[in-house]
């Protein structure tokens, strides 16, 4: 079966502009999530989706990031205006129900300059 | 909130010898611990993981043991390999609705030749 799916696999920009990552999840699979990891740290969970809704977004740093899943399949997270403490790698994850194993993209390095 | 730490933060082993990395988790209500295996700039790869209903899992070389009682959990790799080679993670959370992974800050395992 086909893997998470992520692009850009890279993405540089200046800080004050915005940013769009997009994520296709295993096909089937109703849970989606976005996690943030910056060099030399474990994964750290950014927003959940069951379906088209949002389970947990506790650590989404609201003024400026901003996720959807409007259909209940593909996600995009956005970031704007981004800071020069944005960057990492963000993953996508997605598992069959909330509960069973997460499985993750390859993620999008973003650089900030 | 939920808090893993992992310990050590590198560890270094001779090919064929046995690796244990170890982890405590904070929140008791966690019930689903993953294992990570991440190589430099790849997705990280569920290599195993364990539920609160069971003390010990194992597949092949790899094994986790669980104590909820210390709130301990641990990766045993056996007969380690070059391929072995990679940062692991540990994570634990609580399964049922919101369920992100609260992960370790890593191990990076090197398996000296």
């Amino acid at each position: 079966e086909a893997g998470v799916a992520q692009s850009p696999r890279y993405k540089i920009i200046e800080k004050r502009q915005s940013v769009a990552f997009w994520c296709n999840p295993i096909s089937g699979h109703a849970t989606l999530y976005w996690y943030q990891q910056i060099l030399g740290q474990g994964p750290k969970l950014l927003i959940q989706f069951q379906n088209n809704g949002v389970v947990d977004d506790s650590q989404l740093p609201k003024d400026r990031f901003s996720a959807e899943r409007l259909k209940g399949v593909d996600s995009t997270l956005k970031i704007q205006p981004a800071k020069l403490e944005d960057s990492a790698v963000y993953l996508c994850a997605s598992s069959l129900v909330s509960g069973q194993p997460q499985h993750f993209g390859d993620g999008t390095r973003l650089s900030i300059l | 909130g939920e808090n893993v730490e992992q310990h050590p933060s590198t560890l270094s082993v001779q090919e064929g010898d046995s690796a244990v990395i170890k982890c405590t988790y904070s929140d008791s209500a966690s019930n689903y611990f993953p294992w990570y295996k991440q190589e430099l700039g790849k997705r990280p790869q569920l290599i195993i993981d364990i539920r609160s209903n069971v003390g010990e899992k194992k597949d092949q070389r790899i094994a986790v043991t669980l104590n909820k009682t210390a709130k301990h959990f641990s990766l045993h790799i056996t007969e380690t390999q070059p391929e072995d080679s990679a940062v692991y993670f540990c994570a634990a959370s609580i399964t049922g609705g919101a369920d992100g992974l609260t992960f370790g800050k890593g191990t990076h395992l090197i398996i000296q030749p």
